[in-house]
C-alpha cells in the first residue's frame, strides 16, 4: 500500500508569490491534516479535512488555505508569501476522523524556502 | 483544551544506556496519546500509541511508554540506546475534537 505522497519535495519561492502544495493520502483514508514545522515553533497544526469539509483549523492567517477533493487528495495554498513561511510542510492522513485512537500517517513533507 | 509538554529539547545518552524522554499532557477528557519519531528531512513515523487498553504500551524498535493518569505523564523509554535511535521524538495528544496536538519535540543524541 502506497504511503502518503507529498509533492513537490522541495520548493523555492520569492516573497509575495503564492504556492500550492499537494498531498495524496493513503488509499482509503478520508482525513487529511496539514502541519507547519519550523525549528523555532515546532509542529503547528494548520487544518484538517474530512470528506471534503474542513473540520478543524489552526491559528494561521487567512493567507493559508486548503481544500480536499472527492478522491481525498488535498492541496494547501499560501498566498503573498513571507520569509517566515519558510518551513517543512507536513501532510498526514488517517482512516477516519471519527475514531480518536487512529494515528496519523505522515508524508515526507515539502520543504518550502521563501527568498 | 489539550496540550503537551516535552521536558528537554535535547537529550544525550551513551550507546547502551537507558533512554528516557519525558512527556506530560493536559486534557479535559480521556486522551489518546502517541509517540512519533522523525529522522532528518523525513515525515513522522508512529512509535507507539496509548488507547486505554493497557497502561504500558510497547512500540517498535524496542521503545515503550507508560501512561500514568495520576501524573498526567506518558514518558518514552528504551533500555539500551543504539546509534540508529538518534532522531527527534514527538509526543502527541488527541482528544475531543480529533485534532492531534504535538509537543515541541526532543532531539535524542547517542554517543558512541
Amino acid at each position: 500500500k502506497a504511503g502518503v505522497t507529498q509533492t513537490p519535495r522541495y520548493l523555492i519561492k520569492t516573497r509575495g508569490q503564492q504556492v500550492t502544495l499537494s498531498c495524496s493520502p493513503i488509499s482509503g483514508h478520508r482525513s487529511v491534516s496539514w502541519y507547519q514545522q519550523t525549528p523555532g515553533q515546532g509542529l503547528q497544526f494548520l487544518f484538517e479535512y474530512f470528506s471534503e469539509t474542513q473540520r478543524n483549523k489552526g491559528n494561521f492567517p487567512g493567507r493559508f488555505s486548503g481544500r480536499q477533493f472527492s478522491n481525498s487528495r488535498s492541496e494547501m495554498n499560501v498566498s503573498t508569501l513571507e520569509l517566515g513561511d519558510s518551513a517543512l510542510y507536513l501532510c498526514a492522513s488517517s482512516p477516519s476522523a471519527l475514531s480518536g485512537n487512529t494515528e496519523a500517517f505522515f508524508g515526507q513533507g515539502t520543504r518550502l524556502t521563501v527568498v | 483544551a489539550q496540550s503537551v509538554t516535552q521536558l528537554g529539547s535535547h537529550v544525550s545518552v551513551s550507546e547502551g544506556a537507558l533512554v528516557l524522554l519525558r512527556c506530560n499532557y493536559s486534557s479535559s477528557v480521556p486522551p489518546y496519546l502517541f509517540w512519533y519519531v522523525q529522522y532528518p528531512n523525513q515525515g513522522l513515523q508512529l512509535l507507539l500509541k496509548y488507547t486505554s487498553a493497557a497502561t504500558l504500551v510497547k512500540g517498535i524498535n524496542g521503545f515503550e511508554a507508560e501512561f500514568k493518569k495520576s501524573e498526567t505523564s506518558f514518558h518514552l523509554t528504551k533500555p539500551s540506546a543504539h546509534m540508529s535511535d538518534a532522531a527527534e521524538y514527538f509526543c502527541a495528544v488527541k482528544a475531543g475534537g480529533f485534532k492531534t496536538i504535538f509537543g515541541a519535540g526532543t532531539r535524542l543524541f547517542v554517543k558512541a
